[in-house]
């Protein structure tokens, strides 16, 4: 079965990095773009942007340009979003989420669990 | 950007009754309109998608509706597993953008 898995919480001082990973099983990893979206606490879902699985090339949306990167390393079907230069704004739970594609891209049908990141001195 | 309204912010439903959410898009989205449930710690659940097709496993009681601009979201009798966090998402101009409502919070009455 398809399944997304997150790494665990991570509690940061600012300015600091954190790189959260999303580990893919049950399905080819490369077929599929992978999506992500950041939740501050108690506020809504905020699609940060995508990386295209088979080429690596990441799309951006605005306002997580410059300090937010997004990574893959195919070769263990995994997806990774690094944040630099950490603000106690960034503190949020990220996920990680597979596009369906086809006549339904753009639509996340698997989610990973979600990873908080805790910005605080 | 397009910018997607949701509305209300709260409803209080009884077990068994009908829940009616909106979504309204700042521009037309054709179609190209999503729904997702979120329950408290859990990632949320892709529910609708075309603005009327369930996803894989999505009980019947649950329907969409809506193209251009005005989108419903219809409960057709609350389950208590129902309560829950309801958001709708437009990609019509996916890639490389799209966006989420602010959400609508379905609270037992």
């Amino acid at each position: 079965q398809v399944q997304l898995v997150q790494s665990g919480s991570e509690l940061k001082k600012p300015g600091a990095s954190v790189k959260v990973s999303c580990k893919a099983s049950g399905y080819t990893f490369t077929s599929y773009a992978m999506n992500w979206v950041r939740q501050a606490p108690g506020q809504g879902l905020e699609w940060m942007g995508w990386i295209n699985t088979n080429t690596g090339n990441p799309t951006y949306a605005q306002g997580f340009t410059g300090r937010f990167v997004f990574s893959l390393d195919t070769s263990v079907s995994t997806a990774y979003l690094q944040i630099s230069s950490l603000k106690a704004e960034d503190t949020a739970v990220y996920y990680c989420a597979r596009d369906q594609g086809e006549a339904a891209a753009g639509t996340f049908d698997y989610w990973g669990q979600g990873t908080l990141v805790t910005v605080s001195s | 950007e397009i910018v997607m309204t949701q509305s209300p912010a709260t409803l209080s439903v009884s077990p068994g009754e009908r829940a009616t959410l909106s979504c309204r898009a700042s521009q037309s989205v054709s179609s190209n309109l999503a729904w997702y449930q979120q329950k408290p710690g859990q990632a949320p659940r892709l529910l609708i998608y075309g603005a009327s097709t369930r996803a894989t496993g999505i009980p019947a009681r649950f329907s969409g509706s809506g193209s251009g601009t005005e989108f419903t979201l219809t409960i057709s009798s609350l389950q208590s597993e129902d309560f829950a966090v309801y958001y709708c998402q437009q990609y019509n101009n996916w890639p490389p953008s799209l966006t989420f409502g602010g959400g609508t919070k379905v609270e037992i009455k």
